[in-house]
């Protein structure tokens, strides 16, 4: 069965810190990873990643992916309260029809003042 | 950007009563919807895929009749809660892609429904 596995499930800072968030896979077929960000209302894309080694960064947030041990990371850096979020990984699967997409549980930040 | 917009944004209603969400995208032609579903600090699950003109396809555990979803315009795709019961209250979020088929296209999140039943 495919799944996707992020952690920290929860993560509390305070502003400033460098925090990392993890999201692993198992999926046949991988196509692509992507992550979103979402507050109160629905998520907001942040990256799409479908090659191993290669950096994707935008501002302070920053993610890459490896294909071998099947995971991806996502750095953000000199964080501010406002990055408090929960981030979302998800797959998509080739075998999957329509770009069905395969959440992980998402990771809850909280940055502190 | 594309944009997705739901209503309404948020309802409340009593157990045993029909609501029904719509799910417009703006300003692109959605071949493909996808309705999720989210409980508090839970992640999103892909209740239905739906594609213009055709049956929505359901998740494994997804009950077809009580989820109606009509995909019935490039524009506009709308999930009915039929007969709510407590245990239906929960988030409900559309997302709208312009490719249908088997290629991800980028996916555009609607702004979510939120749903409570008394």
């Amino acid at each position: 069965e495919d799944k996707v596995v992020q952690s920290p499930l929860s993560l509390v800072v305070h502003e400033g810190d460098t925090v990392t968030l993890n999201c692993s896979y198992e999926v046949t077929n991988f196509r692509s990873l992507l992550w979103y960000k979402q507050e109160k209302k629905a998520p907001t894309f942040l990256f799409m990643l479908t090659s191993s080694g290669i950096e994707k960064k935008s501002g302070r947030l920053s993610s890459i992916l490896d294909k071998k041990e099947l995971f991806s990371i996502l750095n953000i850096t000199a964080t501010q309260t406002g990055d408090s979020a929960i981030y979302l990984c998800a797959v998509e699967a080739r075998k999957l029809e329509g770009g069905k997409l395969i959440f992980g549980q998402g990771t809850e930040l909280s940055v502190k003042p | 950007g594309a944009v997705v917009s739901q209503h309404p944004s948020r309802v409340i209603c009593k157990s045993g009563t029909s609501v029904k969400i719509e799910c417009r995208s703006l300003d692109f032609q959605a071949t493909t919807m996808f309705w999720y579903r989210q409980f508090p600090k839970k992640s999103l699950m892909l209740m239905a895929t739906s594609n213009e003109g055709s049956k929505a396809t359901y998740e494994q555990g997804v009950e077809k009749d009580k989820f109606l979803i009509n995909h019935a315009s490039l524009t506009l795709s709308t999930l009915t809660v039929t007969s709510a019961h407590p245990e239906d209250s929960s988030f409900y979020i559309c997302s709208a892609s312009g490719l249908a088929g088997v290629s991800y296209n980028e996916q555009f999140f609607g702004p979510g429904t939120r749903l409570t039943v008394l």
